[in-house]
Formats: structure tokens, C-alpha cells, sequence
């Protein structure tokens, strides 16, 4: 069966103190893994999306690598304006989403 | 620019009352889908639309309906609201493939709604 498990679940950082969130998955027939962020009360908000194992991707002080069977989201330094749930999905080979639970990330300053 | 509009953002219901959840996209997508988020679980699919004049069941339909109206609207029927659909809904959109890759799809707001 299909799945994407994100671990921690919550995840309290002091600003400055870098981390990495992890997505690890099993499908059959990758067909893209993408990550998004979720502020309280809103919509999942799209950061990245990767393809192939190697592959990695960065916006400010995100960086996203992937694996053949997990994906990091890395936060260099983070502010305190990072704080958001990070929620990542695959893509199977019938095209379809697949969503982790996602990772409730605290930055204190 | 506005993206992807739910009306309304909250409601509550009683037990066996229905409601029309409604959904707009301004980005001419092909693709639109229904989404509900409980707390501790993933964004799990409830129906979606590949297409204008098309819909498919997700992984929980059971006790929803939907219509596609036209390519921007896409619209989510409870036809007798039970408490086990206190939930968030979102709907978002997709616009198809770019350049060979799978574009993202786009969230609207969420509409939180109770069953009582």
C-alpha cells in the first residue's frame, strides 16, 4: 500500500537553530514528490516539487533533497516567520496525491 | 490576483441537513479536486475533476456529491450532514503538465465546517 509517513510530528526550534524535517515514502512508481507549507486557518501553500533521487531544490533558507525513499526539508538558520506546518505528498503512477500527516514546526525567538 | 475562492469559510450544520460547498479558480486549470484535513491525518481526496464534463470518486466519497459546472467551478454537496464530516475542506486546483513535469496545485482558503 501507498504511503508517506513525516516525522517529527512537532518540532520546536530556538531562531538560528537549523533542523530537517523528514518525509519517507512507499509507492509504486514515483511520479514526483512535492512539498508544501500550511499557515494556521489557511491553505497548503506549494514550496517544491522533485523528481528523481539526487535531485535538490532550495528557496531562502529552505532546501529540499530527495532519496529513492525520503525526502529532507532542511531550514538553514530559521526565523521565527518559518513557523508553519510542512506537510509533503507523492505522486503514484496512477497520478494521484499521496499526503504525509506533516510536521508542526515551532521557531521561538 | 485571486486563485482558488471557498465560500463559505465556516459553517455549522445540524445532523441531516445538507449544504453546497462552492468553489471558483481563476487560472483556467483543467483539473479541480476536494480535499478534507482532520486533525493528525493527511489531505485525503474526496472526489476531483480532470476535466470539464468529468468526475471521479477519491478515497472517501461515501456521503458526498459533486458538479463540475464549468471549468472554473467546482462545487462539494453534503446531502445529510453526519458528525463524522466535521472537518476542514479545501479545494484546489491543477493546471496539467509543464515542459514534462507535473505542475502544483493551488489551495483555496478551506471551509471549516461542524456537524452538531
Amino acid at each position: 500500500e501507498d504511503q508517506v509517513t513525516q516525522s517529527p510530528e512537532a518540532l520546536r526550534l530556538q531562531e538560528g537553530e537549523s533542523s530537517s524535517l523528514n518525509c519517507s515514502y512507499t509507492v509504486s512508481g514515483l511520479r514526483g514528490l512535492f512539498w508544501y507549507r500550511q499557515d494556521p486557518g489557511k491553505g497548503p501553500e506549494f514550496l517544491f516539487t522533485l523528481y528523481s533521487a539526487g535531485e535538490e531544490k532550495e528557496k531562502e533558507r529552505l532546501k529540499a533533497t530527495l532519496t529513492k525513499k525520503e525526502s529532507f526539508l532542511h531550514i538553514t538558520a530559521p526565523k521565527p516567520e518559518d513557523s508553519a506546518t510542512y506537510l509533503c505528498a507523492v505522486r503514484d503512477s496512477n497520478y494521484q496525491l499521496i499526503w504525509g500527516a506533516g510536521t508542526k514546526l515551532i521557531i521561538k525567538p | 490576483n485571486a486563485g482558488v475562492t471557498q465560500t463559505p469559510k465556516f459553517q455549522v450544520l445540524k445532523t441531516g441537513q445538507s449544504m453546497t460547498l462552492q468553489c471558483a479558480q481563476d487560472m483556467n486549470h483543467n483539473s479541480m479536486y476536494w480535499y478534507r484535513q482532520d486533525p493528525g491525518m493527511g489531505l485525503r481526496l474526496i472526489y476531483y475533476s480532470a476535466s470539464e464534463g468529468t468526475t471521479d470518486k477519491g478515497e472517501v466519497p461515501n456521503g458526498y456529491n459533486v458538479s463540475r459546472l464549468n471549468k472554473r467551478e467546482f462545487s462539494l454537496r453534503l446531502e445529510s450532514a453526519a458528525p463524522s464530516q466535521t472537518s476542514v475542506y479545501f479545494c484546489a486546483s491543477r493546471g496539467g503538465w509543464t515542459g514534462g513535469e507535473s505542475t502544483e496545485a493551488f489551495f483555496g482558503q478551506g471551509t471549516r465546517l461542524t456537524v452538531v
